[in-house]
């Protein structure tokens, strides 16, 4: 099955730029989406089509995706930014096609 | 206003079963896709499966298929995940979340607030 692999923890002090990677095989022929996940909340969806944003997102956040890594960056960090995020995609390649979501990459505001 | 409402926490025994639902507002229920989604206590999130309401066609991931069942109905633009017998590993937060998508949801783009699962004896 297809796997997805985030670093578990990225600090950034406030006003700083913050990437979060995601690895996966070739993912850069997939569309990859990251949600936020604040504690206690549910997840919500920051980036879609690799680097789409919904409305209301804002501008800070944004994607790329190219061959074996995708990275959500994030400008002028704050600390309303600290949030635990996920990468994730659909996977049609394998013999259980399905959605597969990264395991995770705590962001922390110094 | 367009958002998914789920059922109130459960607190039930191994052996138990169980059905939660989530339900659709705002939008057209039947033209998204609605998939369910676990997160066990401060571990990340699990993809479980998918349900297309307009015509019920569900996938399963692999690691819960068999465990549990994904179902929908249209008319009252409501889902379910259901189990006929709970394990104290069922307990966890379960999110529902539909989103766009042709022949299969692409991304989750509205979320509910979570039904929280506690399985204890």
């Amino acid at each position: 099955s297809y796997v997805l692999t985030q670093p578990p923890s990225v600090s950034v002090a406030p006003g700083q730029t913050a990437r979060i990677t995601c690895g996966g095989n070739n993912i850069g022929s997939k569309s990859v989406h990251w949600y936020q996940q604040k504690p206690g909340q549910a997840p919500v969806l920051v980036v879609y089509d690799d680097s789409d944003r919904p409305s209301g997102i804002p501008e800070r956040f944004s994607g790329s995706n190219s061959g074996n890594t995708a990275t959500l960056t994030i400008s002028r960090v704050e600390a309303g930014d600290e949030a635990d995020y996920y990468c994730q995609v659909w996977d049609s390649s394998s013999d259980h096609p399905g959605v597969v979501f990264g395991g995770g990459t705590k962001l922390t505001v110094l | 206003e367009v958002q998914l409402v789920q059922s109130g926490a459960e607190v039930k025994k191994p052996g138990e079963s169980l059905k939660i639902s989530c339900k659709g507002s705002g939008y057209s229920f039947t033209s998204y896709w609605i998939g369910w989604v676990r997160q066990m206590p401060g571990k990340g999130l699990e993809w479980m499966g998918i349900i297309y309401p307009g015509d019920s066609d569900t996938r399963y991931s692999p690691s819960f298929q068999g465990q549990v069942t994904i179902s929908a109905d249209k008319s009252i633009s409501t889902a379910y995940l259901q189990w006929s017998s709970l394990k104290a590993s069922d307990t966890a937060m379960y999110y529902c979340a539909s989103g766009p998508g042709s022949s299969s949801i692409r991304y989750f783009d509205l979320w509910g607030r979570g039904t929280l699962v506690t399985v204890s004896s």
